[in-house]
């Protein structure tokens, strides 16, 4: 059974940082591009980065890049989002997700950011 | 404000029928796959079609997707109250290099 499970979130003051984790089981990990997407209280759904198989090639929303830094190891079946310089705006469930034929086909079950003084 | 442009929400009744619409351009769904995601209140998205018109196993057939050019369409038939949830559309854009979504639309089943 495909399973993650997301950690490290928690209440930040504006300008901190966070690191999030997100454990992987019951699939080869190192063989899929992974993706951290986020959703604000009421809000729909926002794609925040991904990362391919061996971690070389990474991309941003607009809105983060610069202040977060997605990476994976493989070894530990675990990818990250480190998160710095936090705003009010990060504030959000940040879920992990899987990719599969030009979908997100599993999800985390998410964990919540809140950036708040 | 959201690349795709889905219907904030739609509603029938039970054992109808409803189309869920999402729009985009020649960067996004014109260039690739799109996929919907099912988000029950207060749980993790889940994906319910794939490469515009294929279903994961355990996704019943009364979910069907379809694109056409620069849209796509998630329908569902035989609705059920379970059905009631936010749907969300997504691909890629090349222009963004970036995953797109929708807004969502929230299905009310009456």
């Amino acid at each position: 059974e495909v399973r993650l499970v997301e950690s490290g979130g928690g209440l930040v003051q504006p300008g901190g940082s966070l690191r999030l984790s997100c454990a992987a089981s019951g699939f080869t990990f190192s063989k899929y591009w992974m993706h951290w997407v986020r959703q604000a209280p009421g809000k729909g759904l926002e794609w925040v980065a991904n990362i391919n198989q061996d971690g070389t090639d990474k991309y941003y929303v607009d809105s983060v890049k610069g202040r977060f830094t997605i990476s994976r190891d493989n070894a530990k079946n675990s990818l990250f989002l480190q998160m710095d310089s936090l705003r009010a705006d990060d504030t959000a469930v940040y879920y992990c997700a899987r990719a599969a034929s030009a979908s997100l086909d599993y999800w985390g079950q998410g964990t919540l950011v809140t950036v708040s003084s | 404000q959201s690349v795709l442009t889905q219907p904030p929400s739609v509603s029938a009744a039970p054992g109808q029928k409803v189309t869920i619409s999402c729009s985009g351009t020649s960067s996004n769904i014109g260039n690739d796959y799109v996929s919907w995601y099912q988000q029950l209140p207060g749980t993790a998205p889940k994906l319910v079609i794939y490469e515009n018109n294929k279903r994961p196993s355990g996704i019943p057939d009364r979910f069907s997707g379809s694109k056409s050019g620069t849209s796509a369409t998630l329908g569902i038939t035989g609705l059920q109250t379970g059905d009631e949830a936010d749907y969300y559309c997504g691909t890629s854009d090349s222009s963004l290099r970036a995953r797109v979504f929708g807004g969502g639309t929230k299905l009310t089943v009456l």
